[in-house]
């Protein structure tokens, strides 16, 4: 079976200063991972994903993460955070069939200004 | 646009009194499933569908019910609904079962009391 633990329930940052919110997972197969996030109100919104190929994978809003198979982690990094950018953010990650995501706690990023 | 609808998106019900939060997409999808969300416990899977008429349990599906009668409708059903279902729910879909991507509704914040 596959876990996911996010380390940070709440991060609380600066705006345009960098951010990282840390995602590691467990699992004894190949896996999939991805960033949701979820803004006030609303539903699960698709962040990034990894599914093969270049192990640094970005966002069309400057969010990046990285997969680091031997760490297990797929940390979420952006250089420079805006205020919209406050919202709570969720690691997951899927084996093979993608039947079934399994989910992180949720990371909640609130951005100062 | 696509997208994934639910409603309604707040209820506020009595102990025992069944309830249906109906799921609609109109994606043409193939497999759909109900995810409900509690605050430190990210989001968990309750039931999914792979197709029409075809249905399986999830991480927590007791104390619900689910059905495919049409491709693009999975209505969750609380026969008995009882405090500890109150929750935030999600459904979500995807083109197939391997399918990397899940699109999510706004979510239905439920109470029963």
């Amino acid at each position: 079976a596959q876990s996911v633990t996010q380390l940070d329930s709440q991060v609380p940052v600066f705006e345009e200063a960098p951010v990282e919110l840390r995602c590691n997972y467990s699992s004894s197969v190949s896996v999939y991972l991805f960033w949701y996030v979820q803004y006030p109100n609303q539903g699960l919104q698709l962040l990034l994903k990894y599914l093969s190929g270049s192990t640094l994978v970005e966002s069309i809003n400057g969010f990046e993460a990285e997969f680091n198979k031997s760490q297990t982690s797929f940390h979420l990094r952006k250089p420079s955070v805006h205020i919209s950018d406050t919202a709570e953010y969720f690691c997951a990650v899927s084996a093979g069939n993608f039947n079934k995501f399994y989910f992180g706690s949720g990371t909640k990023l609130n951005v100062k200004p | 646009e696509a997208q994934v609808t639910q409603n309604p998106r707040y209820l506020i019900t009595v102990t025992g009194k069944k309830l249906t939060v109906t799921c609609s997409q109109n994606m043409n999808h193939e497999y759909m499933s109900w995810y409900r969300q509690d605050p430190g416990l990210g989001l968990r899977q309750i039931y999914y569908s792979m197709n029409v008429e075809v249905t399986d349990k999830g991480d927590v599906p007791e104390g619900y019910k689910v059905s495919r009668k049409e491709k693009r409708n999975f209505p969750l059903i609380l026969e008995s609904p009882s405090p500890n279902q109150t929750s935030l729910y999600f459904c979500a879909s995807s083109l197939s079962q391997g399918s990397p991507e899940a699109f999510f509704g706004q979510g239905t914040r439920l109470t029963v009391v």
